[in-house]
């Protein structure tokens, strides 16, 4: 089984600054796709970012982008030119790529919560 | 945009009760997915459904079952509350169809106090 570890349960930047979240995952597949979710207090879940493990090229969505290392199985969300409104929880996710049937559900990482400070 | 609605957002019942979480989404997805979110443990996936009438277990069904007549409609019941299932209980829904990139869509969330 897959499993998804977010060692840091808490961290904070400072507004306009740079932050790195930490992701590492375990499986045995070779292909699969992580995602980074973020959870605004008391607001929905939305996808921020999201990754094809046979991609070489780390992928990026303006202020945000990721540093994947496959043969690490680290996943880690940088962001950029923090904002208020990033303020959140954020969740680092696993699914195989395999995507029917039990394959579609996603495993998560416990979170982690990043404050801004202005 | 996708649309996964909750039917409620907070919800208070107490012990022995039978409790039903309604899900419904509105872009014919053929997955739909019921977590259970608390502080430090993340998401844990209770059920799950790919079809109508079919249901899978998730990490944590113990204590839950599903129900899922319509494609549009998750149902998640607790048969008999108890403390331990106070919670905040998250919906979700994805295609089955198409790449398994896409990502799953979220409800707001229903926190389900058990006195």
């Amino acid at each position: 089984a897959q499993t998804v570890t977010q060692s840091q349960p808490e961290m904070s930047v400072q507004e306009a600054e740079t932050v790195t979240l930490s992701c590492t995952y375990d499986t045995s597949e070779s292909d699969y796709y992580l995602f980074w979710y973020k959870q605004p207090p008391s607001r929905q879940m939305i996808l921020v970012i999201r990754q094809e493990a046979y991609k070489q090229q780390n992928a990026t969505e303006n202020r945000f982008s990721v540093n994947f290392q496959k043969a690490a199985k680290s996943f880690s969300l940088k962001i950029s030119d923090s904002q208020l409104g990033d303020a959140a929880m954020y969740f680092c996710a696993y699914r195989s790529v395999l995507h029917t049937g039990a394959n579609s559900k996603l495993t998560f990482g416990k979170g982690i919560t990043l404050s801004v400070r202005p | 945009d996708v649309k996964v609605t909750q039917s409620s957002r907070y919800l208070v019942k107490r012990t022995g009760e039978k409790v039903f979480l309604e899900c419904v989404q509105d872009m014919d997805h053929e997955n739909m997915f019921w977590y259970r979110q608390d502080p430090g443990l993340g998401l844990r996936l209770i059920y799950f459904s790919y079809d109508v009438k079919m249901k899978e277990k998730g990490d944590i069904p113990e204590g839950y079952s599903v129900s899922r007549e319509k494609k549009e409609r998750f149902s998640l019941i607790l048969e008999s509350a108890s403390t331990n299932q106070t919670s905040m209980y998250l919906c979700a829904s994805s295609p089955l169809t198409g790449t398994a990139n896409q990502p799953q869509h979220f409800g707001d969330g229903t926190r389900l106090s058990i006195l």
